[in-house]
């Protein structure tokens, strides 16, 4: 347990619906990540947040994802109408920031399956 | 853009010793970490370079060439539980923000 949490673990939705992930970094890091990731694939960097602002998105995100952190601790990632080609397990991770940010706790994950 | 290369797979023999590889390219180098994935598992930290040379903990040792783009991750007294997915990371700044970029990642199966 890295101490970084994701809720639901699973999430099984039929296309065209949105779904909401929740993620719950490590209380003193102050930057926040959100990443993809496919079977034999590396994580795919989605967007990142330092403290509350969203600093950077990455160009491969659609308009249908978006992402926020309120008061800069939990953060959310909302996909809408979602499409089978969005079916992924989808982590979360924090770090400090700055230079440290090269050491990422991560989250278990939650795996994403649109039908 | 940032683009890191390193093989797919590589099987080792219990108790031996296996290196993983790992080019990249990228502007803004920072440095290069690496990170272990079990089978449904999280990825997790297990070192990180920002200067030339050898990285030591414990059985596990990482090496960076700024110069030539290159590093790797040195696994020695390989043990059943190393079996796992490894992935090489290029931290980089750009825009005053540091991030990291994942290769494809190295499944490592170690064979009795």
């Amino acid at each position: 347990d890295t101490g970084v949490s994701q809720d639901p673990r699973h999430k099984i939705t039929k296309r065209g619906q949105n779904v909401t992930f929740r993620c719950d970094p490590i209380s003193e890091h102050n930057r926040l990540y959100w990443y993809r990731q496919t079977l034999g694939q590396g994580p795919e960097f989605l967007t990142y947040f330092q403290n509350e602002a969203q600093l950077e998105k990455s160009r491969l995100l659609s308009d249908r994802f978006s992402a926020e952190r309120p008061k800069g601790s939990f953060s959310t990632l909302e996909i809408q109408r979602t499409e089978q080609g969005d079916s992924a397990m989808y982590l979360c991770a924090s770090s400090l920031g700055g230079q440290g940010s090269y050491e990422q706790y991560f989250g278990p994950g939650t795996r994403l399956t649109v039908t | 853009g940032q683009s890191l290369e390193q093989p797919s797979e590589v099987t080792a023999v219990e108790g031996a010793i296996v290196q993983i590889n790992c080019t990249y390219q990228t502007s803004g180098f920072y440095g290069l970490s690496w990170y272990q994935q079990h089978d449904g598992g999280a990825p997790t930290f297990l070192s990180y370079n920002a200067l030339d040379g050898l990285e030591e903990t414990g059985r596990f040792s990482s090496f960076l060439s700024r110069s030539d783009s290159y590093g790797y991750l040195l696994l020695q007294e390989l043990q059943m539980k190393d079996s796992a997915s490894y992935f090489c990371a290029v931290a980089y700044s750009g825009a005053g923000s540091y991030q990291l970029t994942f290769g494809k990642g190295t499944k490592l199966s170690v064979i009795p």
